[in-house]
């Protein structure tokens, strides 16, 4: 298994600004993605972030709104850019191919 | 398209009874399933796997049950412990693709 943490683990924003969420593995790990719940809703994968590449977005998600760094294979950050109230949710990363394990995530609330 | 669907929002189970939380799936190509559990301001948890050569796989007070036939998987708790209260989500993937479909989740509380 794998101990994954993320900074920061809660924030309030101003509409229009952008947040960046870090995400930090303890181990090397070929697979790491973001993923957004929503108020009372399910985990909905956000984009898989690829080392070395451009992250890999799912339908609905794009580059411009949440783009994705993956400098190494511990380390990913999601910037959630030009913020809504509509993008208060708890960001969550993971890292793992079978099971994926998953950080404390980032509690983010939009005014 | 919800491809994994978790019918019971939620349930209730007295302390050392059995826990049986319930999860369909429409998607025939998912061929890995897992459970996860989550309490509140923590990222989920794994709980335990099944692929789908296999009907059945157990860990410790947790038991999950696969029937690919009715696209139905269950997870069951026996005994129920007060700790056991969380939200249980059950997920899915295709073979060669790591990416994973979540249920809505069913919240578990244990009464003592």
């Amino acid at each position: 298994s794998a101990v994954i943490s993320q900074k920061p683990s809660r924030d309030i924003c101003q509409r229009g600004t952008s947040l960046t969420i870090q995400c930090q593995v303890d181990s090397q790990v070929t697979m790491m993605f973001w993923y957004r719940q929503q108020p009372g809703q399910s985990l909905t994968l956000i984009a898989t972030a690829n080392q070395g590449s451009e992250a890999t977005y799912e339908s609905g998600f794009v580059i411009d709104k949440f783009p994705i760094s993956r400098p190494n294979l511990t380390f990913s950050t999601l910037t959630v850019s030009n913020m809504s109230p509509e993008d208060s949710s708890i960001y969550l990363c993971s890292a793992g191919g079978g099971e994926q394990f998953f950080g404390p995530g980032t509690r983010l609330t939009v005014l | 398209d919800q491809q994994v669907k978790q019918n019971s929002p939620s349930l209730s189970v007295q302390e050392g009874r059995i826990s049986i939380l319930n999860c369909d799936y429409t998607n025939s190509m998912f061929d890995y399933f897992l459970w996860y559990k989550k309490y509140p301001a923590e990222g989920p948890t794994f709980l335990i796997s099944i692929s789908s050569i296999k009907d059945k796989n157990e860990d410790g007070r947790f038991t999950v049950f696969l029937n690919k036939s009715a696209k139905h998987l269950s997870l069951h708790i026996v005994p129920s412990q007060p700790g056991d209260s969380a939200v249980y989500f059950c997920a899915a993937r295709g073979a060669n693709d790591y990416k994973l479909s979540f249920g809505a989740g069913t919240t578990v509380t244990v009464r003592a």
